[in-house]
């Protein structure tokens, strides 16, 4: 079953600019991911937050956590062409499956 | 380093043809092994998983199944694919009490 829900669903900015989307899940987890997909291709990994962290950075990526309100976003700073592609959140819930949500397009204009 | 390997990479076939769809993974082992199937502009449904050899976990019932016969080895399989069948399918793998998946490059299956 589905469990992550990002949003929005599609994302349009400007080089440059920042990029942000929200995940929101339904049951307690022991980590939530974030993953990338360029078209057609295997997702990528990017970041993986426990649930006792609130925040965590990995190069450009800058993701959060809360968990009384279930929710994660992922920021992405000073855009590229290159981070145009399908962002995806997980839940893992100590059970070795994940489950994603339906994704973020993200397109950045140059 | 560790790599994961999935093929073929594309596969057009007829309804009610056989399917088999293999994945391997070097460099680690005793991985947790996954399937996945993607439907165009969608999240990934996880459809088998595996924790070692010969097990294999179900999670959506349907026309396929799973099979791990060696410790780096799955195979996603059909006795009789449908047109629902289409998709892109993903292997990931990941090392038990690991951080994230690891997917390959995906299999884009058309069942006409």
């Amino acid at each position: 079953s589905q469990q992550g829900e990002e949003d929005p669903q599609a994302l349009s900015i400007q080089e440059g600019e920042n990029a942000t989307m929200n995940c929101s899940y339904k049951t307690s987890i022991n980590n939530l991911q974030w993953y990338r997909q360029n078209s057609g291709r295997g997702l990528v990994h990017l970041i993986l937050i426990r649930s006792n962290e609130r925040e965590k950075h990995s190069g450009r990526l800058r993701v959060t956590l809360d968990t009384s309100k279930k929710s994660s976003s992922l920021l992405i700073t000073a855009s590229r062409a290159a981070d145009t592609a399908s962002y995806f959140c997980a839940t893992d819930a100590h059970d070795y499956k994940l489950s994603f949500g339906a994704g973020t397009t993200v397109t950045v204009r140059a | 380093s560790q790599t994961i390997h999935q093929w073929p990479a594309t596969l057009v076939q007829p309804v009610g043809s056989p399917l088999s769809l293999e994945c391997t993974v070097e460099g680690t082992s005793n991985p947790n092994l996954y399937w996945y199937r993607q439907a165009a502009g969608r999240g990934l449904q996880l459809l088998f998983y595996s924790v070692g050899i010969g097990q294999i976990s179900s999670e959506v019932p349907q026309n396929l199944s799973a099979s791990r016969p060696q410790d780096r080895q799955f195979i996603l399989s059909s006795k009789k694919l449908l047109l629902s069948d289409s998709g892109f399918y993903l292997c990931a793998w990941t090392s038990p009490g690991g951080d994230g998946q690891y997917f390959g490059p995906g299999t884009r299956l058309t069942v006409l």
